[in-house]
């Protein structure tokens, strides 16, 4: 079975500066899919980005890129010059890329940007 | 990107009611349609997959009796909850992928159900 664990259930960070959250996984399969996924009070899900687990460099979009590291199982996601419109639960996803191909959550971090 | 338009946005039934859900995937064809459920600052769970023409696959502790899902069309997939009840009362959230689409799942906006 899956498991996606964010260990910081809130965090905050002034307005410019720079925050990582954290996310371990556990699995068995060699082939998978990571993602971080934007909840904003909405409660829309907004993908942030994508990491395919067999290409070794981290995923960047714009201001936001990830630490991919496959030994270790760990996926962080760093906002760079956080903004405002950041505050919003952040979910950890992990999906297999054969089979089932649901997506597995973690339990999420609120992150609260400080004006 | 693909949009998946999920309806009605919030609802209230009275207990013992039946409450049908729309998730329906707007531009694209969404072979496979996804059902999770959001308790209130909590992550998603899933509760059911289901492929295009196919029986919906239930997820363990989900009673497919209580939540019945159809997706008949590759545009549409339905959640009925039936009989509800107020523990039912819930944010429920469908997600689509398509074929063409990669390894994306899109969100519909998500519908609150609140059961008095």
């Amino acid at each position: 079975a899956q498991t996606v664990t964010q260990s910081q259930p809130e965090m905050s960070v002034q307005e410019a500066e720079t925050v990582t959250l954290s996310c371990t996984y556990d699995t068995s399969e060699n082939n998978y899919y990571l993602f971080w996924y934007k909840q904003p009070p909405s409660r829309q899900m907004i993908l942030v980005i994508r990491q395919e687990a067999y290409k070794q460099q981290n995923a960047t979009e714009n201001r936001f890129s990830v630490n991919f590291q496959k030994a270790a199982k760990s996926f962080s996601l760093k906002i760079s010059d956080s903004q405002l419109g950041d505050t919003a639960m952040y979910f950890c996803a992990f999906m297999k890329q054969a089979g089932a191909n649901n997506l597995f959550f973690g339990t999420g971090t609120r992150l609260t940007v400080i004006p | 990107g693909a949009v998946v338009s999920q309806h009605p946005s919030w609802v209230i039934c009275k207990s013992g009611t039946s409450v049908k859900i729309e998730c329906r995937s707007l531009d694209f064809q969404a072979t496979t349609m996804f059902w999770y459920r959001q308790f209130p600052k909590q992550s998603l769970m899933l509760m059911a997959t289901s492929n295009e023409g196919s029986k919906a696959t239930y997820e363990q502790g989900v009673e497919k009796d209580k939540f019945l899902i159809n997706h008949a069309s590759l545009t549409l997939s339905t959640l009925t909850v039936t009989s509800a009840h107020p523990e039912d009362s819930s944010f429920y959230i469908c997600s689509a992928r398509g074929r063409q689409l990669n390894t994306e799942a899109f969100f519909g906006q998500g519908t609150r159900l609140t059961v008095v």
